[in-house]
């Protein structure tokens, strides 16, 4: 079983509202990652967490605020987005065993539309 | 600066021949290289990956070829099928010590005509 599941599936928002997204996984996976997709475009990282720890953030501005609340759950807080945030939210995961040979499996996916 | 690109944006095959996608990247530090299908809505599926240290990764009817020297990989399916029509993301891995970085390609949208 290599699911990821991801919710919701689509989230329209307002400048001023907080949302958030969630994503689960029950491979028993210990890294667990967010991307974000505009429209042809690739996959672009935001944050990674490894073994519930924030390990790596791209530079992500601060009005998007990953958690980890356990090894199977991440999440994805927004408040005060722009319309530019616009996109599809990938979540993914992997063994995390560390090594550099790890496939990442990723989730449906959330599309966002900022108003 | 993209250090993974995939040169075609769209590939139109006939059923039952060859599709071949191609990869470029940069960094010699890639380690690891994975293909993705994609359909539209819908999150990335993993299909096949080749380390570094081999030049050929064969399931079913997707083989991955690596040129290390011209950093270079291909991903043939053969035969394609309709069910194949979808864009393809060549994505190399980037370990950091403690978790890795997937750099993703553009993609190349693939058609397969019935």
């Amino acid at each position: 079983d290599t699911e990821v599941t991801q919710t919701p599936k689509h989230l329209v928002m307002g400048m001023t509202n907080k949302k958030s997204l969630k994503c689960e996984q029950h491979m028993g996976h210990r890294a667990m990652y967010w991307y974000k997709q505009k429209a042809k475009k690739p996959p672009e990282l935001m944050f990674v967490y490894s073994y519930e720890k924030l390990s790596i953030n791209e530079s992500v501005p601060s009005r998007f605020s990953p958690e980890c609340p356990n090894s199977s759950l991440l999440n994805l807080h927004l408040h005060a987005l722009q319309p530019e945030d616009s996109a599809l939210y990938l979540c993914a995961s992997s063994q995390g065993t560390g090594g550099p040979q790890e496939t990442q499996y990723f989730g449906p996916g959330t599309r966002l539309l900022v108003l | 600066d993209q250090q993974v690109k995939q040169n075609s944006p769209s590939l139109s095959v006939q059923e039952g021949r060859i599709s071949i996608l191609n990869c470029d990247y940069t960094n010699s530090m890639f380690d690891y290289f994975l293909w993705y299908k994609k359909y539209p809505a819908e999150g990335p599926t993993f299909l096949i990956s080749i380390s570094s240290i081999k030049d050929k990764n064969e399931d079913g009817r997707f083989t991955v070829f690596l040129n290390k020297s011209a950093k270079h990989l291909s991903l043939h399916i053969v035969p394609s099928q309709p069910g194949d029509s979808a864009v393809y993301f060549c994505a190399a891995s980037l370990y950091g010590g403690a978790t890795n970085k997937l750099i993703f390609g553009t993609g190349t949208l693939l058609a397969v005509q019935p």
